[in-house]
């Protein structure tokens, strides 16, 4: 049973373009969602979280836009650059420890220049 | 701070031989974790630990073993390697007690098993 749900599995944008990626949970009791960054032969990195006490949250160029009634939350790049070209993973827990930290299968970035 | 360090960076094994992949953290943090990540299919929770002395099993447990005997060190240990178990293997740490559940990760172990 896939806990989060994530597309697209990867996404191609031109440089200065917005990359939009997707995420669905189905577990309620998650009240914790982060955004992992991971590039070729790296250990994943928390890029922005967000608590669904907010709507949106932004932090320079990305943005996380939280939909409670939707069990929904997507990751925005504005101006996307060749640096952002990556693997991202967005992801789901229970800060209280209950819900351990899952997953989604990950969105292979790739900005051209 | 070096943060979450794993050795060895790779590894080739023969199936059935066994091995320890180490991890350390120098943060403090409380919670550790192993993860695998396959192609397709994210990072999978293997074993964690909320402190020492306290293990418990996560999605993918199956093969391995894990101890915590301090709060700096977390290894996991294959018992009889499987082509299966080809992957590569991220530990992670995290202090939850601080408000967030940030996991540090380590830069990874690529295991092959042949």
């Amino acid at each position: 049973q896939q806990q989060v749900k994530q597309s697209p599995q990867s996404l191609i944008v031109q440089k200065g373009g917005i990359s939009i990626i997707n995420c669905a949970y189905e577990n309620t009791a998650f009240d914790y969602f982060p955004w992992y960054q991971q590039f070729p032969g790296k250990g994943p990195a928390l890029l922005i979280a967000i608590r669904p006490d907010v709507s949106e949250k932004k932090e320079g160029r990305f943005t996380i836009s939280f939909n409670k009634s939707a069990k929904q939350f997507s990751l925005h790049i504005m101006d996307s650059q060749p640096g952002d070209s990556a693997t991202y993973f967005c992801a789901a827990s229970k800060l209280s420890g209950s819900e351990k930290l899952v997953f989604g299968k990950g969105t292979k970035l790739t900005v051209n220049p | 701070n070096a943060g979450v360090t794993q050795t060895p960076k790779f590894q080739v094994l023969k199936t059935g031989q066994s091995m320890t992949l180490q991890c350390a953290q120098d943060m403090n943090h409380e919670y550790m974790s192993w993860y695998r990540q396959d192609p397709g299919m994210g990072l999978r929770l293997i074993h964690y630990s909320v402190g020492a002395g306290i293990t418990d099993q996560g999605e993918v447990p199956n093969g391995y073993n894990v101890s915590r005997s301090t709060t700096e060190d977390f290894p996991l240990r294959l018992l009889s390697a499987a082509p299966s178990q080809t992957s590569v293997y991220f530990c992670a740490s995290s202090s939850p007690s601080s408000g967030e559940d940030t996991q540090y990760f380590g830069p990874g172990t690529r295991l092959t098993v042949l």
